[in-house]
Formats: structure tokens, sequence, C-alpha cells
């Protein structure tokens, strides 16, 4: 099946530092979307990408669809402590099982105050 | 205001217990879904739904139980608790065919089982 590839697996870095993440897969995806999750709480959406090539920013994330439309970055500017958390990236297709979000396993972020 | 909700938060329960994870959600979706996350790590998909009577098992194999029979909600069931089913449960939905906005997900259900 289709497989993510989502890198870094962790990151513990300075606040006030930038932070960049990104997602692979072999396959295109019609959709990609960044989900946030704080300890103990289910995933929340925090961006939504349509189109290849499209660019997307929500406060101090930035996102961008890959070209190719087989991978997605993430970026966070000037990181504070409460970004700590765990990033997932998601491809999503049209159709049956195929419109199943796709997750990659995770990037965990610390942030050192 | 439309939301997921899952209870309990926090579970623990003793080996061979029978046990239901219960998921409602208010936003008419269509679709659910149950996914098992061990601390800090990767979200396993066990069940998910397509509509009332409609359930299918997902890409991790689980002993877990689930059914469909109202459109709000989608309980989970483990007729026998183990200690290896310790983990996070995590509800989820999403909308009708093409929209392809993602999942909103509970807040999850954390079962220790002793």
């Amino acid at each position: 099946g289709q497989q993510l590839n989502q890198s870094p697996q962790s990151m513990f870095i300075q606040e006030g530092e930038d932070v960049s993440m990104n997602c692979t897969s072999s396959s295109i995806f019609n959709t990609w979307l960044w989900y946030k999750q704080d300890p103990g709480e289910g995933p929340v959406l925090l961006i939504a990408l349509y189109k290849a090539g499209e660019l997307t920013s929500n406060g101090r994330l930035t996102a961008q669809f890959g070209i190719t439309r087989k991978d997605s970055f993430l970026n966070i500017s000037a990181s504070i402590p409460s970004d700590v958390g765990i990033y997932f990236c998601a491809g999503q297709n049209y159709g049956g099982s195929q419109g199943n979000l796709i997750f990659g396993k995770g990037t965990k972020l610390s942030v050192k105050p | 205001e439309a939301d997921i909700y899952q209870t309990p938060r926090y579970l623990v329960i003793g080996t061979g217990k029978k046990i239901t994870l219960e998921c409602s959600q208010t936003m008419g979706h269509d679709k659910m879904y149950w996914y098992q996350q061990d601390p800090g790590m990767e979200l396993h998909l066990i069940h998910y739904s397509y509509g009332v009577n409609s359930t299918e098992k997902g890409d991790l194999s689980s002993e877990s139980t689930v059914s469909r029979i109202r459109t709000e909600h989608f309980p989970l069931t483990l007729e026998s608790a183990r200690p290896s089913h310790t983990s996070q449960y995590l509800c989820a939905s999403s909308g009708t065919y093409g929209s392809l906005r993602g999942y909103t997900f509970g807040s999850g259900t954390r079962l220790t089982v002793v």
C-alpha cells in the first residue's frame, strides 16, 4: 500500500528557532494535510493543501504541496514552547478505501526555552 | 458546537474484562475511524466505517470489534481485555465522499489493562 516517509523523526530545538519537516511518497496524492497532536490529545488539523505547488500559511506555520504531488513540507517560524508535540503529515486521494488518509509516522518536536 | 466525543478518557481495567469504548460525533459525518496509538508513536488504523451497517478492518490487525447502527455512533468493543491491548485509542470522522478536508479526531481513550 501507499506509504509516507516523514522526516525528521524527532527534533529538539531552542525557542525562537525555525523548524522544517517534510513528507515524501512514492505515489501521488490529491490532498496533503498536516496535523499536530498535543500530549494526551487527538491530532488537530493545521493546514490542508489541495493543489500542486500551493503554499499556505496559518500564523507561524507554512506548508507547501510539492509540484510532483509526491511530497509536502511544513515550516514553523520562531518556535515557542507550545509548539511541542507530534506533527503528522497525511496524504489523501479520492474514492473508496483510497479516500482514507495515509499518515506519516510523525515528527516529535521538543522546544527548549 | 459540532464535535466528536470519546468516553471514557482514561480506563484502567483487569485482564479478561469486556470493555466498550464510546465514540459519537455531531457533525453528520458518514465516515468514522478507529486508530490505535502507543504513546508518542505512529497512528495505526484498526477499523473504519463508511456509513450505517458498514464496517471494515484497517491496516493493523486488532482483536477488537466495531458496530455502526447509527450514523453518529461508532463504539469499539474488546470482549476480553489483555495487557497487550494497553494503548491509546483515537476515534475520527470525516465528511462524505469528495470531501477532502481530512479527519476530525476525538481526544482519545487511554486504556490500561492490568
